[in-house]
């Protein structure tokens, strides 16, 4: 199993407000990082699959940038808006298998 | 179709039932995955099948059974569950690699939501 943290494990924002968050993983056998978006009673919705190192990616607000060398991707949340509230999941595949391991979340809230 | 269909949405059962949780997708997906979640807990992984084989079994109890007839069913068996089972069951699937992209995200279903009495 891949030891995966993220911190912080809450994180209480106001509107507009611009956040970013960790998550660290092993760097060796690195093959992916993904980023997922949570909402409790609600299945996991993929919001990144990063490869590079270096490599960055943005959808909408959301952005994410890895380093793979070092093991550690952050999540940027620019303009936060109280519908970005949920538990945001990173989850590294190594080479060895094709395991999605979910460190324990960042959980976010961002306050009207 | 970019679906992973679980079946059933609720299950109550007893702690002497025998019954079977059942994911399903058809994106030629080789990697399937079993996860278990908690209230306001991440979900934890439990099983991964890679091309129909076990690969992962992440030291859960046999109470729990899992099978992969072919690459688009994946099943769990449970039999003899406590109280303290009772959670949410997701099914995900994935690209494998040997020729599929693997650098693709997971697809996950809406999962089964199983209450042990």
């Amino acid at each position: 199993i891949l030891n995966v943290e993220q911190s912080p494990q809450s994180l209480h924002v106001q509107e507009g407000d611009s956040t970013n968050f960790t998550c660290s993983f092993p760097s060796s056998n690195f093959y992916a990082l993904h980023w997922y978006r949570w909402e409790t009673a609600k299945s996991p919705e993929a919001l990144f699959v990063m490869t590079l190192n270096g490599d960055e990616k943005k959808k909408g607000r959301i952005s994410a940038t890895l380093n793979t060398k070092e093991g550690y991707s952050y999540l940027y949340i620019k303009g936060s808006q109280p519908e970005d509230s949920a538990t945001y999941l990173c989850a590294p595949q190594n080479n060895a298998g094709n395991m999605l391991t979910f460190g324990g979340g960042t959980r976010l809230m961002v306050k009207p | 179709d970019t679906e992973v269909t679980q079946t059933p949405k609720h299950l109550v059962m007893g702690m002497t039932n025998k019954k079977s949780l059942k994911c399903e997708q058809h994106m030629g997906h080789r990697a399937m995955y079993w996860y278990k979640q908690k209230a306001k807990k991440p979900p934890e992984l439990m099983f991964v099948y890679s091309y129909e084989k076990l690969s992962i079994n992440e030291s859960v109890p046999s109470r729990f059974s899992p099978e992969c007839p072919n690459s688009s069913l994946l099943n769990l068996h449970l039999h003899a569950l406590q109280p303290e089972d009772s959670a949410l069951y997701l099914c995900a699937s994935s690209p494998l690699g040997r020729g599929q992209a693997m650098n693709t995200e997971a697809f996950f279903g809406q999962g089964t939501r199983l209450t042990v009495v």
